[in-house]
């Protein structure tokens, strides 16, 4: 069975300061990691996807399968951050996702 | 473009009665749709996954008699919550895959559905 974890449900850092959001994962296949953010107000959505390897509105993300993590990092954080930020897996050649229980993080100017 | 829709957004209704909610891919057409549950402060918890034209998946402990999913369309699919109680209140939300120009795995979801059973 899989299983994501965020361990933090509140992080809270200053404007400028660099972020990140915790994300580990138990699945016996490969699996496929994304991030989904959830603005005031606003859907879910795709933020970055690990095997696109993207950097997003500045956050990256590296999928450590020797950890089974998938850090969502920001070297800077800016007040347009604020948000709720979900991690997700996928199973191999499946596209249901799996959510971790989600990590509001408040940038504070 | 990849603009999911859901209606409608809140309903309440009285306990013993029957709720639909229609979720819709305004702008593409959806080989799956998905649909989640999200209590208050908790995650999304996927409850089913549903194809056009074929029965749904439902997950563990989901009781697929208690939540009828239909997927009539590439466009379309609607679940009811039959005989709510109020230990059905939560927040629902849809979710479809499957755009054009989209990898096969990227969901899109809709605002989502808040659900009150008095």
């Amino acid at each position: 069975a899989q299983r994501v974890t965020q361990p933090e449900k509140l992080l809270s850092v200053f404007k400028g300061a660099p972020v990140e959001l915790k994300c580990n994962y138990s699945y016996s296949g490969s699996p496929e990691l994304f991030w989904y953010v959830q603005y005031s107000r606003q859907r879910l959505q795709l933020l970055l996807r690990h095997i696109s390897r993207e950097s997003i509105k500045g956050f990256t993300a590296d999928l450590n399968k020797g950890e089974t993590s998938f850090h969502l990092k920001k070297p800077f954080a800016q007040e347009e951050d604020s948000a709720m930020y979900y991690c997700a897996l996928s199973q191999t050649g499946a596209n249901n996702l799996f959510f971790g229980t989600g990590t509001r993080l408040t940038v504070i100017p | 473009g990849a603009v999911v829709s859901q209606h409608p957004s809140r309903v309440i209704c009285k306990s013993g009665t029957s709720v639909k909610i229609e979720c819709r891919s305004l702008d593409f057409q959806a080989t799956t749709m998905f649909w989640y549950r999200q209590f208050p402060k908790q995650s999304l918890m996927l409850m089913a996954t549903s194809n056009e034209g074929s029965k749904a998946t439902y997950e563990q402990g989901v009781e697929k008699d208690k939540f009828l999913i239909n997927h009539a369309s590439l466009t379309l699919s609607t679940l009811t919550v039959t005989s709510a109680h109020p230990e059905d209140s939560s927040f629902y939300i849809c979710s479809a895959a499957g755009a054009s120009g989209y990898s096969y795995n990227e969901q899109f979801f809709g605002p989502g559905t808040r659900l009150t059973v008095l």
